[in-house]
C-alpha cells in the first residue's frame, strides 16, 4: 500500500522565523504529482503547492517553497517569514498508483508564536 | 468563487439513527470523493464517485453509503450511525480522472455521534 509519512505531528515556529515540515512517501511509479494542503482552523482545506515529479526545479509559491528530493522519496515544505496566519494543519498528499485519487498523511500542526 | 459546500457544518445524531450528509460543488466536476479525517490518521477515503449513479469503495466504507443522483451533489449516509463514526467528514471534487490536479475541499461537516 502507498504511504505517506509526516513525521513531525507538531511544530512551532517564531513569527518571521522560517520552518521547514517534512513528509517522505512510497510510490514505484517515475511520474507524479505531490501536493501540500494547509487546513486552517475554519477548516476549508487549501492548496498551497504542487510539484511535478519529473521537474527539477523545486516550486515555489510567495514564501512557501519545497525541497523535492526524488531519490529520497522526500517532499518538504519551507515556510519562509512566518506569519501568524500560518497556523493551521499542514497535510502532504500524493496520487495513489492508479492516479486517480489522493493519499494523505496525517497532518503536521503548525504553531506560530509572536 | 469555485465552490465545495457541506450542508452542515455540524451534526450531533444518536446511536442508530440514519445520517446524511451532503455535499454540493457549482464547478460542473466529473469527481466527488468523501474522506474522514481523525486526529493521526489523517485523511481517510470512504467513497468516491467519477459519474453519476457511479461510486466506488475507498479504504474504509464500512458502515457507510453514498448518492450521487446528480453531477452537482454527492451524499453520505451512515445507515445506522454508531459512536466510532463520530469524526470530521470531507467533501472534495476534481475535474477529471486524474488526481494530478488535486482537489477543492468543501470546510466539513463535524460529525458526534451520542
Amino acid at each position: 500500500a502507498q504511504t505517506v509519512t509526516q513525521s513531525q505531528p507538531e511544530m512551532s515556529v517564531q513569527e518571521a522565523e522560517t520552518v521547514t515540515l517534512s513528509c517522505t512517501y512510497d510510490t514505484s511509479e517515475s511520474d507524479y504529482y505531490l501536493f501540500w494542503y494547509k487546513q486552517p482552523p475554519s477548516r476549508q482545506m487549501i492548496l498551497v503547492i504542487r510539484q511535478e515529479a519529473y521537474k527539477q526545479q523545486n516550486a515555489t509559491e510567495n514564501r512557501f517553497s519545497v525541497n523535492f528530493q526524488k531519490a529520497a522519496k522526500s517532499f518538504s515544505l519551507k515556510i519562509s517569514d512566518s506569519q501568524l496566519g500560518d497556523a493551521a494543519m499542514y497535510f502532504c498528499a500524493y496520487p495513489n498508483e492508479y492516479g486517480n485519487k489522493l493519499v494523505f498523511g496525517a497532518g503536521t500542526i503548525l504553531r506560530v508564536k509572536s | 468563487d469555485v465552490k465545495v459546500t457541506q450542508s452542515s457544518r455540524y451534526l450531533v445524531k444518536r446511536t442508530g439513527e440514519k445520517v446524511f450528509l451532503e455535499c454540493v460543488q457549482d464547478m460542473d466536476h466529473e469527481n466527488m470523493f468523501w474522506y474522514r479525517q481523525d486526529p493521526g490518521l489523517g485523511l481517510r477515503l470512504i467513497y468516491f464517485s467519477y459519474d453519476v449513479k457511479m461510486k466506488e469503495k475507498g479504504d474504509i466504507p464500512e458502515g457507510y453509503s453514498v448518492s450521487r443522483e446528480k453531477k452537482e451533489r454527492f451524499s453520505l449516509i451512515l445507515e445506522s450511525a454508531s459512536t466510532n463514526q463520530t469524526s470530521m467528514y470531507l467533501c472534495a471534487s476534481s475535474s477529471s480522472g486524474s488526481a494530478n490536479y488535486g482537489y477543492t475541499f468543501g470546510s466539513g461537516t463535524r460529525l458526534t455521534v451520542v
